[in-house]
């Protein structure tokens, strides 16, 4: 089955410990990105990849990294989580830029 | 730089009437594209469907319909006979070239539909 795979889908975790959230694409698709959702603020892009090894800041990305080193992965790190990074996150790939957006089941973060 | 807006917050309307989304957006581009996304209270996002700025004919699936209007700048959702199960948050979204994310692709902040048995 096509599909995004994001995980985990809920985490608990204190300022400043370093966590990944992981995200795989089965689709061999070029395009993957990173979107957070917060009440109010809609769908804001912290990171986008073209294709491996090119990655790009969207419009929120203080505070994050990613990385591209296969085409199916697209992980995103949280150095050092901080509470203002709570929020509902979301993968997505698509096969290019500007086709349909096929989204991962989505990360509920809250940094305490 | 680009813009989408979604002008309606929230809507709530009683069950089998005829709502409509609106979606207006900017872009200094003549190519471009239009989606629409839709998330269920379950909170996953679902593809609806993808137009591209040379396609002005309107689209209809099933209850669905979309109005596209390059004069007005407007990509308009129509969900026709409303059921409880079209409850959800519809995101519309633009991909363009010229601004907006810096890879061209500006969403708006989602409209919360309500329909009420």
């Amino acid at each position: 089955e096509a599909q995004v795979t994001q995980n985990p889908r809920y985490l608990i975790t204190v300022t400043g410990k370093k966590l990944t959230v992981t995200c795989s694409q089965n689709m061999n698709h070029e395009y993957m990105s990173w979107y957070r959702q917060d009440p109010g603020l809609g769908l804001r892009q912290i990171y986008y990849s073209m294709n491996v090894e090119v990655t790009d800041k969207g419009d929120v990305p203080e505070g994050y990294k990613v990385s591209r080193k296969e085409k199916r992965n697209f992980p995103l790190i949280l150095e050092s989580p901080s509470p203002n990074q709570t929020s509902l996150y979301f993968c997505a790939s698509s096969l290019r830029r500007s086709e349909k957006l096929f989204f991962g089941s989505g990360t509920q973060l809250s940094v305490l | 730089a680009q813009k989408v807006t979604q002008a309606q917050t929230e809507i709530s309307v009683v069950e089998k009437e005829d709502v409509t989304l609106d979606c207006v957006y900017e872009t200094r581009d003549t190519t471009y594209y239009l989606f629409w996304y839709k998330q269920p209270p379950s909170g996953e996002l679902v593809f609806l469907i993808r137009r591209n700025s040379f396609d002005e004919q309107n689209e209809i699936s099933g209850r669905y319909s979309w109005n596209f209007q390059k004069s007005t700048s407007s990509f308009n959702f129509t969900i026709t006979a409303s059921q409880v199960v079209d409850s959800a948050v519809y995101f519309c979204a633009l991909s363009g070239f010229s601004g907006g994310g810096a890879d061209g692709l500006t969403f708006g902040k989602g409209t919360h539909l309500i329909i009420q048995p």
